[in-house]
């Protein structure tokens, strides 16, 4: 139980277009989720955090407005990147998070998504 | 300062080797500690959650230290499928938060070698 995908799992992309990348639990209903970014041979960090059905809380020095969150149902949020360019390369993984899914501290993964501006 | 820190290693071992690991936090309203294992290029997997008591689960034992703000982790008997980047993770329940929020370390590299 508790699997969380992302899709998609790498995406190329040109400097200045937008993408999208989704995350969804499929095995339980996610009332937090949380997504992340991890440059090469750096720690995971915390890009922002979303309930369902309200707004996410970015963390500080984290571009709203370039990085789009919506958690528009209790197993799907998705992250846009808009504008893109090279410095947004990097790994995206999202996690998911409720009562119902075990311990209440505990996250479950996505695969992540791998981003390439060029 | 950072909220976790680990030496990043590497460390290479040979197999069957006992390998341990060590992390420090600095916030000690943190609420609850957790060793991940990251592969090269894939997301973070849950290893094994540090108990107050310290824990063991097969070749891994894990131990806190509140006191000091320490976690460790070791490894018995390494085998070559154990390479992987180990990550130090903390729980810190922010106020008004049933959650908490995740601070990760930047892992520490162990290779082992046959």
């Amino acid at each position: 139980g508790a699997v969380v995908s992302q899709h998609p799992s790498w995406v190329i992309c040109k400097s200045g277009t937008s993408v999208k990348i989704e995350c969804r639990s499929l095995d339980f209903q996610a009332t937090t989720m949380f997504w992340y970014r991890q440059f090469p041979k750096q720690s995971l960090m915390l890009m922002a955090t979303s309930n369902e059905g309200s707004k996410a809380t970015y963390e500080q020095g984290v571009e709203k407005d370039k990085f789009l969150i919506n958690h528009a149902s209790l197993t799907l949020s998705t992250l846009t990147v808009t504008s893109a360019h090279p410095e947004d390369s990097s790994f995206y993984i999202c996690s998911a998070s409720s009562p119902t899914s075990g311990s209440r501290y505990e996250q479950y993964f996505g695969p992540g998504t791998r981003l390439t501006v060029t | 300062r950072k909220e976790v820190e680990q030496d990043p290693g590497p460390f290479n071992v040979p197999e069957g080797a006992t390998v341990a690991f060590n992390c420090t936090y600095s916030n000690s309203a943190s609420q609850s500690f957790f060793w991940y294992r990251q592969d090269c290029r894939k997301e973070p997997k849950l290893l094994m959650s540090v108990y107050s008591s310290g824990n063991e689960d097969g070749r891994f034992t894990a131990q806190l230290n509140r006191a000091s703000q320490y976690i460790s982790l070791l490894i018995r008997d390494s085998k070559l499928s154990d390479s992987a980047t180990y990550l130090c993770v903390v729980n810190i329940l922010d106020r008004g938060s049933t959650l908490g929020r995740l601070y990760f370390g930047r892992g520490t590299q162990l290779t082992v070698w046959p």
